[in-house]
Parts: structure tokens; sequence; C-alpha cells
């Protein structure tokens, strides 16, 4: 079983719906969760960490549940620059980092 | 906020020769960093850890004596594709752990990435 499972989409959207995003992990002891966003052919860049009791940040709401062991992403109103690649990280007690293998958003007019 | 850099960001070479790679973090001293390889519309493959003065630890399947990882200093760690063949062209990217007690330890900072065309 992998590490982290994510569904890699494509997600099509109309601009201005609410798209949410769900990442598995295996390991229950895992410590730190984070949602990057990539651009084609751009490095990762953190999105947001996800805290225990959910993070929001515009439109943006991440959220934890350890019982299922996942995570969740939530965009509002979609934007045209919300087209990109997004992936969940999580870090192992191990200090390993596992990538899900990314969601592909596409925001249409 | 945390800065990496990576150089070059684009190489083309000749198979068979060899490509040197630098990922440095610029404001921070990061003891932790990691080795990337992404194939077009594929995900990151982490292809090894590097920690500060000790051996890089490899993940399965990537060969250490063709990617030779060097982490000298607690700001650079270098990667070399040694004899590279066409099959190694892809894009590498690096990043950095933030340092221990800092408040962004257990987040990853990322390189812009290398381009690697082998003709």
């Amino acid at each position: 079983r992998k590490e982290v499972e994510q569904d890699p989409g494509p997600f099509n959207v109309p601009e201005g719906a609410t798209v949410a995003f769900n990442c598995t992990y295996s390991n229950s002891a895992s410590q730190s969760f984070f949602w990057y966003r990539q651009d084609c052919r751009k490095e990762p860049k953190l999105l947001m960490s996800v805290y225990s009791s959910g993070n929001e940040d515009g439109r943006f709401t991440a959220q934890l549940n350890r019982a299922s062991q996942y995570i969740s992403l939530l965009i509002r109103d979609s934007k045209l620059s919300d087209s990109a690649t997004y992936l969940c990280v999580v870090n192992s007690p191990g200090n390993q980092f596992y990538f899900g293998t990314g969601t592909s958003l596409t925001v249409i007019p | 906020g945390a800065v990496v850099s990576q150089h070059p960001s684009r190489v083309i070479c000749k198979s068979g020769t060899s490509v040197k790679i630098e990922c440095r973090s610029l404001d921070f001293q990061a003891t932790t960093m990691f080795w990337y390889r992404q194939f077009p519309k594929k995900s990151l493959m982490l292809m090894a850890t590097s920690n500060e003065g000790s051996k890089a630890t490899y993940e399965q399947g990537v060969e250490k004596d063709k990617f030779l990882i060097n982490h000298a200093s607690l700001t650079l760690s270098t990667l070399t594709v040694t004899s590279a063949h066409p099959e190694d062209s892809s894009f590498y990217i690096c990043s950095a752990r933030g340092p221990r007690l800092a408040d962004f330890y257990n987040e990853q900072f990322f390189g812009p990435g290398t381009r690697l065309t082998v003709l």
C-alpha cells in the first residue's frame, strides 16, 4: 500500500465553483501534513500546512481527519489562476516526506 | 522566507558526460536536503535524502554510483549524474528542510529545478 494516495483527477471545474480534494495516508503516526501547489514545469510551492483543528486561508480550507487518516483541501470560488497540480505531503515519524501523485485541477472560464 | 536556489536551471549535454547540479539554501542552514526527479506529467519521485556530513540515503531502484550526492556543508548539496544517457533526461528538483528547532523544521523548500536533456 502506498504511503500517500491521491486521486490524480483531472478535475475540470467552471470558474466560481467549489472543488475538494482528498488524500489518504497509511501511517497513523504521521505527524505533519501539507498541501503544495505545482504549476506546469515549475517546482512545488507550499500552499498551506494542515493543522489538526483545520485551517483556512482565504478561499482555501484544509482539514485533517486522523481517525480516517485523510486530509482534504477545499477551494471555494475557483479562479482561473487556481489551475495547477495539488500535491499532498505527509511527514512520517521517521522524518520521511511522502508525496501524493498530485491532483490536476483545471478551472474553465 | 526560506529560499533555495538550484544551478543550473537548464543543461543540455551529450550522452556519456557527467553533469553536476547544485542546490543551495540561501538564508538558512539545511541539515537535510532531498533530491527528486520528475518526468513529464508524472509525480515527484524521491531519489535520495542527503544529510550534511554523512552519506546520502538512496531510494530503492536509484543507483548511487550513477547519481552521486555530496552534502559537504549546511547550505550546499550537489547531485552529479555520471555518464548521463538520454533516459536520464528529466526535471531534477532539490528541496531543503528547515533547521531543527525552527518553526519551519517540518516544511520543505524547493529549488526551482534543473531541466536536464541528454542528447
